[in-house]
């Protein structure tokens, strides 16, 4: 069946520091890829997707480029703050009434 | 506008009590979703509803009833849970059931059974 792994957390960083965080994929068929973010106490945001290979989804100064052939969808951003710390997950759906299936999480904290 | 509400916030309940959980959206989206959420783990899909009918349900036990009154509401009915229930269950709707389309969540429930 489909999965997603991302890198396990929790990653720690300071200010204004360059965040990557790992995310690859298995998949029968050509699914939409997609970076949520959940901030302490609440429900998860969309943060950006990619439904096509070559696809860079962008927000926030977040991005991540969907690579068909390394079947990977990695997140970056060039300066985080503080305001960034949360839980990351990477997600994948396949064409049709298809469940979403969720990578772990990856928990990023920022320090000033 | 993205949101979808859900109410209450928190929840607290004896394991012999019967309470609802509401979602609501405005977005014209014709699927919604109920997931549950444990600590430190991502979110487990539990329903899914498409044009107001029940499009899949993952083996949910039968003290979780959804509901979909109509289009723009989703509600989860419960009776008699048991503490392992205790979780953030969230709602989410998309505008359809296809790949491509984004769902987007609520802020959650969160539940605790005593």
């Amino acid at each position: 069946g489909d999965s997603v792994t991302q890198m396990e957390g929790p990653v720690t960083l300071s200010e204004e520091a360059f965040l990557t965080i790992n995310c690859t994929y298995t998949a029968t068929g050509y699914p939409s890829l997609f970076w949520y973010v959940q901030y302490p106490g609440e429900g998860l945001q969309l943060l950006l997707k990619a439904t096509k290979a070559d696809d860079k989804g962008s927000n926030k100064g977040f991005e991540a480029t969907y690579r068909k052939e390394t079947t990977s969808f990695h997140l970056e951003k060039g300066s985080v703050q503080v305001s960034d710390s949360a839980v990351y997950f990477c997600a994948l759906r396949e064409l049709g009434n298809t469940p979403l299936v969720f990578g772990k999480g990856t928990r990023l904290s920022v320090i000033a | 506008d993205t949101e979808v509400t859900q109410t209450p916030k928190h929840l607290v309940m004896g394991m012999t009590n019967k309470k609802s959980l509401k979602c609501e959206q405005h977005m014209g989206h014709r699927a919604m979703y109920w997931y549950k959420q444990k600590a430190k783990k991502p979110p487990e899909l539990m329903f899914v509803y498409s044009y107001e009918k029940l499009s899949i349900n993952e083996s949910v036990p039968s003290r979780f009833s959804p509901e979909c009154p109509n289009s723009s509401l989703l509600n989860l009915h419960l009776h008699a849970l048991q503490p392992e229930d205790s979780a953030l269950y969230l709602c989410a709707s998309s505008l359809g059931l296809a790949g491509t389309d984004t769902q987007y969540f609520g802020p959650g429930t969160r539940l605790t059974v005593l």
